[in-house]
């Protein structure tokens, strides 16, 4: 059981390219996130979905687009990377039943650490 | 709005020393109350919960109780190990709707050293 598993760890880009982060998780949750961490800035919601084609945004999601085509699947896109997004960034997924013993916790990836130039 | 507010790190201590992290929070309703830990290099995992007032949540160790009358969830370990060195997150949730995103505090680094 994989869980959530982020794809690259790293990547370095020039100002102005455009990359895409991938998260995927098997453990079937509707929920899923992406986070971005800095220091002295904790961890902050860029966009979310709660469900297969549904996205919203987050508390910072100027530059950042989303893309949730398939339940296991969440994309971020750069479309041109600027320096002030260099940051390691964190998927994570949950249930949305609050019902289930699980419901509310989340499941993160291990991050993708990104560097703009 | 709903918040959380932990203590300022980094925080250390000695192999064995007693751990206590505050965590107050302020949140309408009756939230579920989270502590996450992020070992280096790694995502955040939860490491224990807490659904009601009087709940105590605990995991490796670590114990915490959800205090309504305080509006706290300090988290607490007898004797902490060099394994524990990791940043600790208090984190809530409201569960009372379909969707409620998460609210986490800043974070405190713990280092223990042997």
């Amino acid at each position: 059981n994989a869980g959530v598993t982020q794809t690259p760890k790293f990547r370095v880009l020039k100002t102005g390219q455009s990359m895409t982060l991938l998260c995927a998780q098997d453990m079937n949750h509707e929920y899923m996130y992406w986070y971005r961490q800095d220091p002295g800035m904790g961890l902050r919601l860029i966009h979310y979905s709660v469900g297969e084609g549904t996205t919203a945004k987050g508390e910072v999601p100027d530059g950042y687009n989303v893309s949730r085509l398939k339940k296991q699947n969440f994309l971020l896109g750069l479309e041109s990377a600027a320096p002030s997004q260099t940051s390691v960034y964190f998927c994570a997924s949950s249930y949305s039943n609050v019902r289930v013993a699980g419901a509310n916790v989340l499941t993160f990836g291990a991050g993708s650490r990104l560097t703009v130039l | 709005g709903n918040s959380v507010t932990q203590m300022e790190g980094p925080v250390t201590l000695s192999e064995e020393a007693f751990l206590t992290i505050n965590c107050t929070y302020t949140a309408t309703g009756y939230p579920s109350l989270f502590w996450y830990v992020q070992y280096p290099g790694e995502g955040l995992q939860l490491l224990l919960k807490a659904t009601k007032a009087d709940d105590k949540g605990s995991n490796k160790g670590f114990e915490a109780t959800y205090r309504k009358e305080t509006t706290s969830f300090h988290l607490e370990k007898g004797s902490v190990q060099v394994s524990d060195s990791a940043v600790y997150f208090c984190a809530l949730t409201r569960t009372k709707t379909s969707y409620d995103k998460v609210i986490f505090g800043p974070g405190t680094s713990l280092s223990v050293i042997p």
